[in-house]
């Protein structure tokens, strides 16, 4: 069964660090990997989708890289700013008949600090 | 705008009655899908459905039943079976093509008094 990881659990660092995010995955027969934002209280916001063919996908200060021989994805934030603090969440799309049933980790809660 | 609405957002419910959580979407998606999420815990598949008048049961679908009669509607009864029902409550929703995003409602926060 596919089990996906993200450590660290909680991660604060100081306005305008470089940051990565790591996620990793059991199984690497998966379609895609797609990163999400979600703040207290409210629903998950897609950040970027890396289908398996890809490498990486950038969106603005956000890049993701994604190695499905080891089961790795992160999540490089540049120049992060207060409001970037929220908790990251990565899910993996299987491949084979289970196609509709996205595996999640339990995500990274990172806080910027002014 | 398109996009996932959930409701209500906020829900209080007494032990013993069932409550229906609204989801409706207009992007046009084929497949829907109800999570689960409780403090220090990933997301938890509750059902899924692919196509109209069709739904399959996810990880936790014990306590919890759903509908499809209409492609943009998805809504989930939480039941008086559901032994601990307190949490919040996402719906997504992806073209169902293997490779299709998925998108989420804002949530609903159901609480069992």
């Amino acid at each position: 069964k596919q089990e996906v990881t993200q450590i660290p659990a909680a991660l604060s660092v100081p306005e305008g660090e470089n940051l990565v995010l790591n996620c990793s995955f059991t199984d690497s027969a998966i379609y895609n990997l797609q990163w999400f934002r979600q703040d207290p209280g409210k629903g998950l916001t897609s950040l970027l989708l890396i289908q398996s063919s890809q490498r990486e996908q950038t969106s603005g200060r956000l890049n993701a890289s994604l190695d499905k021989s080891s089961g790795r994805s992160t999540l490089y934030i540049a120049a992060s700013q207060p409001g970037d603090s929220a908790t990251y969440l990565c899910a993996v799309r299987p491949r084979g008949y289970n196609f509709n049933k996205f595996y999640f980790g339990s995500g990274t809660k990172l806080n910027v600090k002014p | 705008d398109g996009g996932i609405t959930q409701s209500p957002k906020y829900l209080f419910r007494k032990e013993g009655q069932n409550v229906t959580l609204s989801c409706e979407q207009n992007l046009n998606h084929d497949a829907m899908y109800w999570y689960r999420q409780d403090p220090g815990q990933g997301l938890r598949l509750i059902y899924y459905s692919q196509i109209v008048n069709d739904f399959q049961k996810g990880d936790i679908a014990e306590g919890y039943s759903v509908s499809r009669e209409k492609k943009e509607s998805f809504p989930l009864t939480v039941t008086s079976a559901q032994k601990n029902p307190t949490a919040f409550y996402l719906c997504a929703s992806s073209i169902d093509l293997l490779a299709g995003e998925l998108f989420f409602g804002e949530g609903s926060r159901l609480t069992v008094l």
